[in-house]
């Protein structure tokens, strides 16, 4: 079974300009999430797709971040403008369902963003 | 509001050695514990979880975790450490109860095992 995708894995940009990730998850996985982890600190989540509709976006930054998972299968993350603390790995993750709280979340390798 | 604390941010330990991590939480209903495991340059993969029944829980690699109740503890544990273990652990905690909770992770905590 092929794991989450996520592209680029590195990106590295200068402040004030645009960036977006994208995200493929497990095949039949019904909820997407999208992860910022900080170096030295845990994965905090930034947004919960159910399908292709938003669960949870409460500490997503929506002054510069957004996302959207059309069709409810893949998923972008975009920041604009980017600011140096954006600086983090923007981990994906799946599960099959989100109504059985006891899913397990499977992550994708992640996108390593500079922000210089 | 839940919470994770892994109270070590680094544990040295030889190989062949036994190897503890440790790990609390702080919910107000019934816990969902995890462990993953983070590689250099790579995404969080799952080691184990626990979700009710017994209170040691075997996972991928020969790791094992003891939920404790009295002690809000979830210790990940492996009776013989590999150099290949070498890697950042992290606990994560989900309230049972809390419908669309969000999955809390704690700091992490790095594991190196000397040769």
């Amino acid at each position: 079974e092929a794991g989450v995708a996520q592209s680029p894995r590195y990106k590295i940009i200068e402040k004030r300009q645009s960036v977006a990730f994208w995200c493929n998850p497990i095949s039949g996985h019904a909820t997407l999430y999208w992860y910022q982890q900080i170096l030295g600190q845990g994965p905090k989540l930034l947004i919960q797709f159910q399908n292709n509709g938003v669960v949870d976006d409460s500490q997503l930054p929506k002054d510069r971040f957004s996302a959207e998972r059309l069709k409810g299968v893949d998923s972008t993350l975009k920041i604009q403008p980017a600011k140096l603390e954006d600086s983090a790995v923007y981990l994906c993750a799946s599960s099959l369902a989100d109504r059985a709280t006891t899913d397990t979340q499977y992550f994708g390798p992640g996108t390593r963003l500079t922000v210089l | 509001a839940q919470s994770v604390a892994q109270p070590e941010d680094q544990v040295n330990v030889a190989e062949g050695n036994p190897l503890t991590v440790k790990c609390t939480y702080s919910v107000s209903g019934n816990p969902y514990l995890f462990w993953y495991v983070q590689y250099p340059n790579r995404g969080l993969q799952f080691l184990l979880k626990y979700i009710t029944g017994d209170n040691l829980v075997k996972g991928s690699y020969g790791f094992e975790a003891e939920f404790n109740k009295s002690q809000t503890s979830f210790h990940l544990k492996k009776p013989s450490a590999l150099v290949s273990d070498s890697a950042l652990y992290f606990c994560a905690v989900r309230d049972l109860n809390s419908g669309y909770s969000t999955l809390t992770f704690g700091k992490g905590t790095m594991l190196l095992v000397s040769p």
